[in-house]
């Protein structure tokens, strides 16, 4: 299972665009990249999910260049309740999730 | 709401208790599985379960035991636990096991879990 790396921590403004990367260089052919958002105490919430080029819903994008070894989750004009822990995942065609330690997003006024 | 639910939401237990954890999944998913989170420690995966049958067991000890009833519900019996197991169990479902699916997962708000 690849392993991915994500800065500890980041902070931001509301308002601001927040671009969170992940880096998993021994990404496989069939994994797909997946990003979890977590308030404290709860249960962790799907946010996006990609395989190569850009995907994008209501709540954020995901950018994947060509290579795929690393993925930036883009969260446009955040508010102080996107203060959370986003984790970034791979997986695989069977697959269970393995959570690393995240980075926490601080947004300050 | 996520489609998830997890009873009770708060527990306190001796260690000499039997308890069960409950989760419910209202979402007509296929796979449940059942996850702890420590303090400062990232999610573990504890208990995969596929149309009922158990795929996954992660080495946990045999004081946890899992049981799926139907493809709804999903519970966690807890007997002699140790106060290292006070954590947040957190439930949750996916359409499928296998393919993006598993990738996309509703967990429940969890039980906090206090063994005294």
């Amino acid at each position: 299972l690849a392993k991915t790396t994500q800065p500890i921590s980041m902070d931001s403004y509301e308002g601001q665009e927040v671009n969170i990367t992940c880096s998993h260089n021994n990404i496989a052919t069939n994994d797909y990249i997946t990003w979890y958002q977590q308030f404290p105490s709860q249960g962790p919430r799907f946010i996006i999910q990609g395989y190569k080029t850009k995907v994008t819903n209501e709540v954020a994008s995901l950018f994947i260049p060509a290579d795929r070894k690393s993925s930036t989750l883009s969260l446009p004009r955040v508010s102080l309740s996107d203060t959370a822990v986003y984790y970034c995942l791979v997986t695989s065609g069977y697959s269970t999730l393995t959570f690393g330690k995240g980075t926490m997003l601080l947004v300050s006024p | 709401e996520t489609g998830v639910t997890q009873t009770p939401r708060h527990l306190v237990m001796g260690m000499t208790n039997k308890k069960s954890l409950k989760c419910e999944q209202h979402l007509g998913h296929n796979a449940m599985y059942w996850y702890k989170q420590s303090a400062k420690k990232p999610l573990e995966l504890m208990f995969v379960y596929s149309l009922e049958e158990r795929v996954e067991n992660n080495s946990v000890p045999s004081r946890f035991s899992p049981e799926c009833p139907n493809s709804s519900h999903l519970f966690l019996h807890l007997h002699t636990l140790q106060p290292e197991d006070s954590a947040l169990y957190l439930c949750a479902s996916s359409q499928n096991l296998g393919g993006t699916s598993s990738g996309e997962q509703y967990f429940g708000p969890g039980t906090r879990l206090t063994v005294t």
